[in-house]
């Protein structure tokens, strides 16, 4: 099956610095992927959709300021946080949508990414 | 988003038994309805997916059922094995043309029994 990678699986750093997060789909292209966050025994939400050569396009109640998308090409979509507080510290889970039918989604491992 | 509703929460099976999680939609636009497994700390996979052009999907033991009219679907476990003790997710989206999201249903912690 295609296989999706993350990078780093889990990561600490203090508040206010900046994390970067990359999405690597290893075995097919993927104009589109996806950014989610996961709370704790929470179900998964969708904060953006990222389109390789164009602008992110965010969720309702989704700072696009602080969380920069860039899918510089069709295999890498990269998430960074910006200025991280506390509250950041979350699941994050990527997933790439294959570019023919039956444009399936598959999900990466994902980042744990606790702010301290 | 459009909501999908998911039930139960939490489910405890005996191993052998079938597991049975519903999930039911709002929005008739959705076209694509996949199930994830998900242990902790890991990923979602994806372990089945239905289209609504079919009532049911077979893949093994898990074996999606689909009632258009009703907006809802099933996922169900035939011979539940303690392996299969994870989270399960119900996921729609509309997959045609442009490039939407998944909405997920918040989940059901199934457990399997030995």
């Amino acid at each position: 099956g295609a296989v999706v990678s993350q990078h780093p699986s889990w990561v600490i750093c203090k508040s206010g610095t900046s994390v970067k997060i990359e999405c690597r789909s290893l075995d097919f292209q993927a104009t589109t992927m996806f950014w989610y966050r996961q709370f704790p025994k929470q179900s998964l939400m969708l904060m953006a959709t990222s389109n390789e050569g164009s602008k992110a396009t965010y969720e309702q109640g989704v700072e696009k300021d602080k969380f920069l998308i860039n899918h510089a090409s069709l295999t890498l979509s990269t998430l960074t946080v910006t200025s991280a507080h506390p509250e950041d510290s979350s699941f994050y889970i990527c997933s790439a949508r294959e570019n023919r039918p039956p444009y399936e989604q598959y999900f990466g491992p994902g980042t744990r990414l606790t702010v301290t | 988003q459009q909501q999908v509703k998911q039930s139960p929460q939490s489910l405890i099976v005996q191993k052998g038994g079938i597991s049975i999680i519903n999930c039911a939609y709002e929005n008739t636009a959705f076209d694509y309805f996949p199930w994830y497994q998900q242990f902790p700390g890991k990923g979602p996979a994806l372990l089945i997916a239905i289209r609504p052009d079919v009532s049911e999907k077979k893949e093994g033991r898990f074996t999606i059922s689909f009632n258009k009219s009703a907006k809802q679907f099933s996922l169900h476990i035939m011979d539940s094995q303690p392996g299969d003790s994870a989270t399960y997710f119900c996921a729609a989206t509309y997959s045609g043309g442009g490039a939407d999201g998944l909405t997920f249903g918040k989940g059901t912690h199934l457990i399997i029994q030995p």
